[in-house]
Parts: structure tokens; sequence; C-alpha cells
């Protein structure tokens, strides 16, 4: 089975611009999941949709947002990127709904903030 | 507030050692916990888990222990091997936000040949 994809790998922006990243996951997971790692933070949880509907939301501002299609492939939207937005975004598949869950991450994209 | 947390920043232990890697938690809802290694620029590897109701799990090399009264976690890899070198993380979750991974801050294990 293919892991789980995220495009692009690298992306570079300016500040004010927004940025969209995908994520693929595995074949059968309906659940996805967003992290951000950044040397300050650490890895802190973004949002989890499940079934193209918004489940969990993580402590972010509105900026943040996401969705899920119908295929379980998700995209993530940052929009006006702040300098302090750089970082490791990783997406996170899982089978769901039950409990517990465990979660397989992609490779990340990596931004930089310009 | 850091509700799970690993004070140990790094580690190192000789090829063939047993390495312990330790985690505390303060919230007492948590009832599923991870355990993840990450190489740079890469996302974290899934290794072993462990649910509430156990306290002891093993995979392989990885064992986890669990213990509730003391809100502690600790990952034993016995033997360890060179290429067991990377970021450690452990991670917890509640039931009702099965997907919703609250992780440490890390601990880098050097395995020295």
């Amino acid at each position: 089975k293919a892991g789980v994809t995220q495009t692009p790998r690298y992306l570079i922006k300016t500040r004010g611009q927004q940025v969209t990243l995908s994520c693929s996951p595995i074949s059968g997971h309906r659940s996805v999941s967003w992290y951000q790692q950044t040397p300050g933070q650490g890895l802190q949880f973004l949002f989890e949709y499940f079934s193209e509907t918004q489940r969990n939301k993580g402590n972010f501002p509105g900026r943040f947002s996401g969705r899920q299609f119908s295929n379980s492939r998700s995209e993530m939207n940052v929009s006006t990127l702040e300098l302090g937005d750089s970082a490791l975004y990783l997406c996170a598949s899982s089978s769901g709904p039950s409990t517990p869950d465990t979660q397989y991450f992609g490779p990340g994209t990596r931004l930089t903030v310009l | 507030d850091q509700q799970v947390k690993q004070n140990s920043p790094s580690l190192s232990v000789q090829e063939g050692r047993i390495s312990i890697l330790n985690c505390d938690y303060t919230n007492s809802m948590f009832d599923y916990f991870l355990w993840y290694k990450k190489y740079p620029a890469e996302g974290p590897t899934f290794l072993i888990s462990i649910s509430s109701i156990k306290d002891k799990n093993e995979d392989g090399r990885f064992t986890v222990f669990l213990n509730k009264s003391a809100k502690h976690l600790s990952l034993h890899i016995v033997p360890s091997q060179p290429g067991d070198s990377a970021v450690y993380f452990c991670a917890a979750t509640l039931s009702g936000s099965a997907r919703q991974l609250t992780f440490g801050s890390g601990t880098q294990l050097t395995v020295l040949p």
C-alpha cells in the first residue's frame, strides 16, 4: 500500500500571500489530520477531517483552513501568510472513525515565508 | 501548558544496549498513547502504541510501559542499533478526540557504534 503523500514538498512564499497544501491519504483511510511543526512550538494539531467534515480544530487562527474531498484527499490553506507560518506541515491519515486509531504521517511540506 | 512532556532532550547509548525513553503526561483523560520516530525532513513514523487499559505492549525490539498512577510511559529499545538514531516523540489522545494527537517535545536518541 502506498503511504501518505503530500505535495508540494517545498514551498517558498512571501508575507501576505496565501498557500494551499495537498494531502492524499493511505488508500482506504477516511480520516486526515494536519499538524504544524516548528522549532519553538513543536508538533501542534491543526485540524482533522473525516468524511468531508471537520471533526476537531486546534488552537490556530482562522487564516488556517482546510477541506476534504469525497475521495478523502485533503487540502489545507493558509491565507495572509506571516513569517511565523514558516514550518513543516504534516498530514496524517487513519482509518477512522473507531477509537483508538493510529495515524500515519506523510513526509511533510516545508513552507518558508519570506 | 504542556500536557505531554519529554524531559530529556537527548540520550546517547551504545549499540547493543538498552535505550529507555521517558514521557510524562498531566491529563488523566488521555486514553491512548503512541510513540513515533522522526528523521530530519521526514514525517514521523509510527512505532508502537498502548491503550490505557494495558500496562505493557511489545513489538519486536520495542516495548512500551504505561504507569497510569504515575502518569508516566516509557519506550524500551533492545538491543539498540545505529539505525535507531532519530528523534522520538511520545503522543497521546483523548477518547473523544481520537485523531488529535498531543505531542511531547521529543528526545534525540543517538546510538553509538
